[in-house]
């Protein structure tokens, strides 16, 4: 089946440094990914939309600037949260379009996400 | 807009016995469905979806869910429970331009006792 990797799967830093989470599909290429946000016991919320070798495109509310996001690849997308605060601790999923084939264009396959906690 | 409800925060049942997990879902035009499950600390699985096929819906592990325009529900059922079942379960609507934004449902705990 389709594989979404990350990494790293926990990360405690302090308040005000910089954290980078990576997310791969292992085994097919990923032209779109996305990344969600998921508080203790409440629903994904998509923070944006990531399209390889473009601009990611950010829901309403969530900063651009404190949240950022590089497609380089079709394998590869990385969040970068930046001047980390306690308030930015979460569980960060992320996941990965198929470009065509039998992986789909239509299906999103989910990384097993990135819980993130700043002291 | 597009939305979805998930009418039970949780649900229990007996292994053995039949799994219903209902959802309600609101939109503007014909929509696409997913439900998708998390085991604690582990990634969204894809259960099934609706694309505008056949309205009834067979999944992996047992799981089905139908799909009923008059009456905008998606309920998800399974005849019998595993105790492996036990996990959180979304209902998943398809958001409004752009094919794969999708909007999630609050979830379903759904728990599996002997």
């Amino acid at each position: 089946g389709a594989v979404v990797s990350q990494h790293p799967s926990w990360v405690i830093c302090k308040s005000g440094t910089s954290v980078k989470i990576e997310c791969r599909s292992l085994d097919f290429q990923a032209t779109t990914m996305f990344w969600y946000r998921q508080f203790p016991k409440q629903s994904l919320m998509l923070m944006a939309t990531s399209n390889e070798g473009s601009k990611a495109t950010y829901e309403q509310g969530v900063e651009k600037d404190k949240f950022l996001i590089n497609h380089a690849s079709l394998t590869l997308s990385t969040l970068t949260v930046t001047s980390a605060h306690p308030e930015d601790s979460s569980f960060y999923i992320c996941s990965a379009r198929g470009t065509s084939g039998r992986k789909g264009t239509d299906t999103q396959y989910f990384g097993p996400g990135t819980r993130l906690t700043v002291l | 807009a597009q939305s979805v409800t998930q009418l039970d925060s949780h649900v229990s049942v007996s292994e053995g016995t039949p799994v219903l997990l209902r959802c309600n879902y609101s939109s503007s035009y014909s929509p696409s469905l997913f439900w998708y499950v998390q085991h604690p600390n582990k990634g969204l699985q894809l259960l099934l979806k609706y694309t505008s096929a056949a309205t009834l819906v067979k999944g992996i592990n047992g799981f089905e869910a139908e799909f009923k325009k008059s009456e905008t529900s998606f309920h998800l059922t399974k005849p019998s429970a595993h105790m492996s079942d036990a996990a959180e379960y979304f209902c998943v609507v398809s958001r409004k331009g752009g094919y794969n934004k999708l909007i999630f449902g609050a979830g379903t705990r759904l728990a599996v006792h002997p």
